[in-house]
């Protein structure tokens, strides 16, 4: 079973453009992850952001953390057509929880 | 340096066919995953190694599916008597720390894209 949710299912955008994906779980967790698949490198992990962090930041990627709503987010800035992947957020220890993903495409 | 590989990369099995999925996870990694992944949906947990124990397995989904990693390295996932729910693509991942409970980058394969007929 899935532990969280994320909205939205799927997102189009244009080269240049922010992208922004939300993802909701329901249990206590230590930590979130956000990992990117595509077909051409398989299932990547992105950034790990913990319980004890609202946000943080790698590249262009912006992550924030929302323990009492149990949410978090995902920004890409000035995305690229490169960044066309399903993002998938996870929460777990031994065994990962992964959402349902988003799909985004972004347009050259 | 090489990632985590698995093989066969595409596997067609008949219904009721035995399979055995191949995972080769980075030399060194201590933790060892299977996930399953059906079309247009995350990956489920089937399985954890911690060097050659199997700890957690609960997410195995029926005792046709049985997974070993005998000298703490290499693993294999088997299905036995394959039925078309099966199908699905079979990832492995493997992980350089020991996870208790929190939790460490996990580094997944290409996986394994298996249809049953």
């Amino acid at each position: 079973s899935q532990q969280g949710e994320e909205d939205p299912q799927a997102l189009s955008i244009q080269e240049g453009e922010n992208a922004t994906m939300n993802c909701s779980y329901k249990t206590s967790i230590n930590n979130l992850q956000w990992y990117r698949q595509n077909s051409g490198r398989g299932l990547v992990h992105l950034i790990l952001i913990r319980s004890n962090e609202r946000e943080k930041h790698s590249g262009r990627l912006r992550v924030t953390l929302d323990t009492s709503k149990k949410s978090s987010s995902l920004l890409i800035t000035a995305s690229r057509a490169a960044d066309t992947a399903s993002y998938f957020c996870a929460t777990g220890g031994s065994r990962l929880t992964f959402g349902e993903g988003t799909q985004l495409t972004v347009n050259p | 340096g090489a990632g985590v590989s698995q093989s066969p990369r595409y596997k067609v099995a008949k219904r009721g066919q035995d399979v055995a999925l191949r995972c080769d996870p980075i030399s060194g990694h201590v933790s060892l995953f299977w996930y399953q992944q059906a079309l247009g949906q995350g990956p489920e947990f089937l399985t954890y190694f911690q060097n050659e124990a199997q700890l957690d397995k609960s997410g195995l989904p029926s005792d046709r599916f049985f997974a070993e990693r005998p000298e703490g390295s290499v693993s294999t996932l088997k299905i036995q008597r394959t039925q078309q729910e099966d199908s699905a693509v079979y990832l492995c991942a493997s992980s350089l720390v020991q996870i208790p409970l929190s939790s460490y980058e996990q580094y997944f394969g290409p996986g394994t894209r298996l249809t049953v007929t």
